[in-house]
């Protein structure tokens, strides 16, 4: 069984530029979750997809944007970076079928932008 | 709106000792989901344990328990005979359905001495 898998580790861009960020679910997942981790703080939740349509948001500007893919994967895009974006992202995948369900998680990506 | 409290930045135990980090939450739901992650410095945060608040039987998982307090909403983790490899950043959350967003408290970093 493969585990939540993201890319890139890490990243650099400068403010104004824009980033995709990429998720591979848990084979067998059909939801992917998405939260910012600032220095020091705990996740917030920025949006969840199901079946490729958005299944809730936090309270995030619209430049954060993202897709689910058929095979369940997804991508955060990011517009117009700023400075206070520089965190780790982490994605969960988990599988929605009725029921308790887990969120289980990537080893993130750290963005950093200057 | 939930919100999720982690009240000890810091807790330090001795190896093979005994530990409990507290967490209280606020929900206006009658069912919802509680968790545990561990976060160690590769950042990859990893489920410890679950609740499901309509579940009267504190959950355990090996050496992880929790105190599930519903009325006092309350869910404190107790770690028993600590090792060194439990060291890590541990959060609590809550989500106020299956599957949905996960809320985080700020975390508490834990210690394990030799």
């Amino acid at each position: 069984e493969t585990g939540v898998t993201q890319s890139p580790t890490h990243l650099i861009k400068t403010r104004g530029q824009q980033v995709t960020l990429r998720c591979s679910s848990q084979s067998g997942h059909n939801t992917v979750s998405w939260y910012q981790q600032a220095l020091g703080q705990g996740p917030q939740f920025i949006f969840q997809y199901y079946r490729e349509e958005e299944n809730g948001r936090g309270n995030f500007p619209p430049r954060f944007s993202g897709l689910q893919f058929p095979n369940y994967s997804s991508e955060l895009n990011v517009n117009a970076l700023e400075l206070d974006d520089s965190a780790l992202y982490l994605c969960a995948s988990s599988l929605r079928r009725g029921g308790p369900e887990t969120q289980y998680f990537g080893p993130g990506t750290r963005l950093l932008v200057l | 709106a939930q919100t999720v409290t982690q009240s000890q930045p810091e807790m330090s135990v001795q190896e093979a000792e005994t530990v409990t980090l507290s967490c209280t939450y606020d929900t206006s739901e009658s069912d919802y989901y509680l968790f545990w992650y561990k976060q160690p410095p590769s950042r990859q945060m990893i489920l410890v344990i679950r609740q499901e608040a309509y579940k009267q039987q504190n959950a355990t998982e090996n050496r992880f328990s929790v105190n599930f307090q519903k009325a006092a909403k309350s869910f404190s983790l107790k770690i028993s005979d600590s090792q060194l490899g439990d060291a890590a950043m541990y959060f609590c959350s809550e989500s106020e359905t299956s599957g949905s967003r996960l809320t985080f408290g700020e975390g508490t970093q834990l210690t394990v001495n030799p």
